[in-house]
């Protein structure tokens, strides 16, 4: 089946860089993608990676390899807003465009 | 504000009753899809619709059943609720239909609360 695999728990200081991992194990694989969800709100869009890479958006970078099955979302300078839950999501090829999202991890900055 | 639209916003209901959720994409946009979220987990791809038609399946339930209308609003539809229903319904909307030219980017809805006691 189709599965990609985040830590649930990640908590960082406010003006610091965390690192958001994700791994996947999907067939029929075409890009990875990053969402931010706050508090049960609706999921934003974040990011997209569909070449192997770093992607840089703002203070948001997105990493790549296909190779590994793996990508991650870099946070950098870090503000209280950012607590969030994070959810990686790959795009599967064949018929329509499934996204299917991972476990997702809960960051909570401090101060 | 992502241009999608739900409601009910939130929906307290018993077991074994029908409700009906609707969703109206952002302009423009002719793809919908459908998510389900129960309480601290992911999210679950129910169902996509392009331009009407039923595009790509998830873990949908029997019990559950969708449609996409001319106008291009969604409903969907679940019956004979169970406790384990009650969740978050997420109704998410993009431009594309699926293949090399996606960018993995969907504009969500607010979501709807079911709560089935």
């Amino acid at each position: 089946g189709q599965s990609l695999e985040q830590p649930s728990e990640v908590t960082a200081v406010e003006g610091a860089i965390v690192q958001i991992n994700c791994t996947y194990q999907t067939s029929g694989f075409y890009g990875l993608s990053w969402y931010q969800q706050h508090d049960g709100g609706a999921p934003t869009f974040l990011s997209y990676n569909a070449l192997d890479g770093l992607e840089e958006t703002g203070r948001f970078s997105s990493f790549l390899s296909r190779s590994d099955s793996y990508g991650y979302l870099l946070l950098q300078e870090l503000q209280m807003k950012d607590s969030a839950s994070y959810f990686c999501a790959a795009i599967l090829t064949g018929g329509g465009n499934k996204l299917t999202f991972g476990t997702g991890t809960q960051l909570k900055v401090e101060l | 504000d992502s241009g999608v639209t739900q409601t009910p916003k939130h929906l307290i209901t018993a077991t074994g009753q029908r409700v009906t959720l609707r969703c109206s994409p952002r302009s423009g946009d002719l793809s919908v899809y459908w998510y389900q979220q129960s309480l601290d987990q992911g999210l679950q791809f129910l169902i996509q619709y392009y331009n009407g038609e039923e595009r790509a399946k998830g873990n949908i339930l029997e019990r559950f059943s969708a449609q996409q209308f001319p106008d291009l609003h969604s409903e969907l539809n679940l019956s004979s609720l169970e406790l384990g229903d009650s969740a978050l319904y997420f109704c998410a909307s993009s431009d594309q239909q699926g293949g090399s030219m996606d960018t993995g980017e969907l504009f969500f809805g607010e979501g709807s609360r079911l709560t089935v006691l």
